[in-house]
Parts: structure tokens; sequence; C-alpha cells
């Protein structure tokens, strides 16, 4: 089954710990994203990725980063400096051309202590 | 810069009742493109429809449908005959083509609740 994963579902962190959100993608999408939902709010785009080794802010990146190393991993990084992490975190891919819809994962809640 | 409005943060039908969801957006953009996603209590959004600006047919599937119109830049979508199943967040979306990425830009969401 082609789709996208994202592991764990349900995290718990201490204050000032970096914490690293796995996403693996196998629908050989070339771009990947990363979104943070707050209750109440829509998704806000933290980084996103085209290709493979490089990689962009959006628009609330301060306090995260990322990697792109494989096609199929975008792994995100909630560091300490990020203020607020408590939040519900989705990764999605898609086709590169504009206009494509993004897939998504099931995304990973996470709650810092 | 572009922006999104679901001016609608919740709506409670009864099983059966139609609803429309509103939609306005805003882009300085000649080509762009909107979409629905709609996110179960599970929380995985699930892809509904994408349009692009230069078609503004509207579009029927099963009970939803879904009216473009440019000339009031709203993106509305209908579900006819609702259902518990529809019971979710539903969430518009627009993407810019001069960014030459395929980011989407979310509006806030409408909680529908389908009483039975």
């Amino acid at each position: 089954d082609g789709g996208i994963t994202q592991s764990p579902k349900y995290l718990f962190r201490k204050e000032g710990q970096n914490v690293t959100l796995s996403c693996e993608q196998n629908l050989n999408h070339d771009a990947m994203y990363w979104y943070r939902q707050d209750p109440g709010q829509g998704l806000r785009l933290i980084y996103y990725s085209q290709i493979v080794n490089d990689f962009q802010k959006g628009d609330i990146a301060e306090g995260y980063s990322v990697s792109r190393e494989k096609k199929e991993s975008f792994p995100l990084t909630v560091t300490s400096a990020q203020k607020n992490p408590t939040a519900f975190y989705l990764c999605a891919s898609s086709m590169r051309l504009e206009g494509n819809e993004q897939f998504f994962g099931p995304g990973t809640r996470l709650t810092v202590l | 810069a572009q922006k999104v409005t679901q001016a609608q943060t919740e709506i409670s039908v009864v099983e059966k009742e139609d609803v429309t969801l509103d939609c306005v957006y805003e882009t300085r953009d000649t080509t762009y493109y909107l979409f629905w996603y709609k996110q179960p209590p599970s929380g995985e959004l699930v892809f509904l429809i994408r349009r692009n600006s230069f078609d503004e047919q509207n579009e029927i599937s099963g009970r939803y449908s879904w009216n473009f119109q440019k000339s009031t830049s709203s993106f509305n979508f209908t579900i006819t005959a609702s259902q518990v199943v529809d019971s979710a967040v539903y969430f518009c979306a627009l993407s810019e083509a001069y960014t030459g990425a395929n980011n989407l830009f979310f509006g806030t969401g409408t909680r529908l609740t389908v009483i039975p």
C-alpha cells in the first residue's frame, strides 16, 4: 500500500529537549512538507522540500530543523528553541508540479511537559 | 498576500439535511488552485477536490458538490443528505502558481457535526 507514515502517533517530551518526528513516504513524490496544527486553527507550513538535499523555510520555521537525505524521508526536529512546541504535526507529500494535491500522513501529537 | 477565510467555525445539522461550507479566498495571482480537505477525528487529512483558476465549472461527486465563483472569490462546498460519517473538520486551501512551489495556505476550518 502506498502512503505516508509518521511515527510515533503520540510523543511526550520534557521541556528543553530536542525531539525528532519521523515521516516516510513510498509514493515516489519529490516534494514533502511539514505542517503544524493548533486547536481551532488551520495548518501552518513549517518547512518544505522539493527535492533531495534541498529544503526551504515555511511560515513558522523558527525553532525547527529538517533534513532531506533520501527521497522517501523528511524528518523534523523540534528544538528547545521552539517556544511552544505542543501541537499536532502533519507531514505531507506531493508531485512537484504546481497544483498537485498533497497527501497527508496520520500525524504526530507532541506534548511537551 | 494570500488569504483563505472560512467564516463558519462550527456547524451542526440533523442527518439528511443539506449543508454548505463557505470558503472565500484572496490572491493576486492569476493562476492558482483551490482545494478542500476533510479531517476526521483520526486526524489525517483526506483530499476531496482540486480546482484551478481557469476552470469555473461546478463539480458533483456523489453527495458532494462544489461551487467555484471567481467573481466573488468563493469556493463553496455542499453536502447533500448529510450522514453521521460526514462529521469532521473541513479545510479549504489555496496554492499560488507564482511561488514555484506547491505550498498550500489553509483556512481555519469548519467543524461539521451531523446529529443522528
